[in-house]
């Protein structure tokens, strides 16, 4: 079945450092994968998603995740953390052909000042 | 404003009690999903529908029930309540077909069973 692990559950870091939340999926066959962000007492909402058109996908609010098939890794950055980024964020992956979302247990960010 | 849309945000129920979680979307999708959260667990799939009148187990199905009434609803019934089912549900709607589109989520039900 598909799958994937998100190490870290709590991830610290300082205003302006570098953000890197990590993702890696079981397949065998490249699915797409997704990165959702979810801010205190609200449903998830999609920062970026894989779907092979390119490796380095941009998403929104400054995050950027990176598809490597060798590593079978699809790790969240932001190059400079803002207070505002504290959330908790999932990886999500789906096979080709389906729409059967499956979620990471999530990576809590915090961001101090 | 369209999306979708859960009712109740909040609800407490005794062990053993039923109730009922009502889901809409207004965005004519095809594929509808309920999801519960819980602490260190991420999201995990209760059921889903692909289209109007199918419906499939997730991962984690027993002690739900489903209906999708129409294109635009589907609920999520708790026959005999457990503790074990206090959790936070989001239901969620797709277009569909590809694997490739993006899930449009609701704001969450958050249901306590003492």
């Amino acid at each position: 079945a598909q799958s994937v692990t998100q190490l870290g559950s709590h991830v610290s870091v300082s205003e302006g450092a570098l953000v890197l939340l990590r993702c890696n999926y079981s397949s065998s066959v490249p699915p797409y994968l997704f990165w959702y962000v979810q801010y205190p007492n609200q449903g998830l909402q999609l920062l970026l998603k894989y779907t092979s058109a390119a490796t380095l996908v941009k998403g929104i609010n400054g995050f950027e995740a990176e598809f490597k098939k060798s590593e079978t890794s699809f790790h969240l950055t932001k190059p400079s953390a803002h207070m505002s980024d504290a959330a908790e964020y999932f990886c999500a992956v789906s096979d080709r052909g389906t729409d059967k979302l499956i979620f990471g247990t999530g990576t809590r960010l915090q961001v101090f000042p | 404003n369209a999306g979708v849309t859960q009712t109740p945000k909040f609800q407490v129920l005794k062990t053993g009690q039923s109730m009922t979680l009502q889901c809409a979307q207004d965005m004519n999708h095809n594929s509808m999903y309920w999801y519960r959260q819980d602490p260190g667990m991420g999201l995990r799939l209760i059921y889903y529908s692909a289209s109007e009148g199918t419906t499939d187990k997730g991962e984690v199905p027993n002690g739900y029930n489903v209906s999708r009434l129409n294109k635009r609803e589907f609920s999520l019934r708790l026959e005999s309540a457990a503790p074990s089912q206090t959790s936070v549900y989001f239901c969620a709607s797709i277009t569909g077909g590809s694997g490739a589109n993006v899930l449009t989520f609701g704001a969450g039900s958050r249901l306590t069973v003492l």
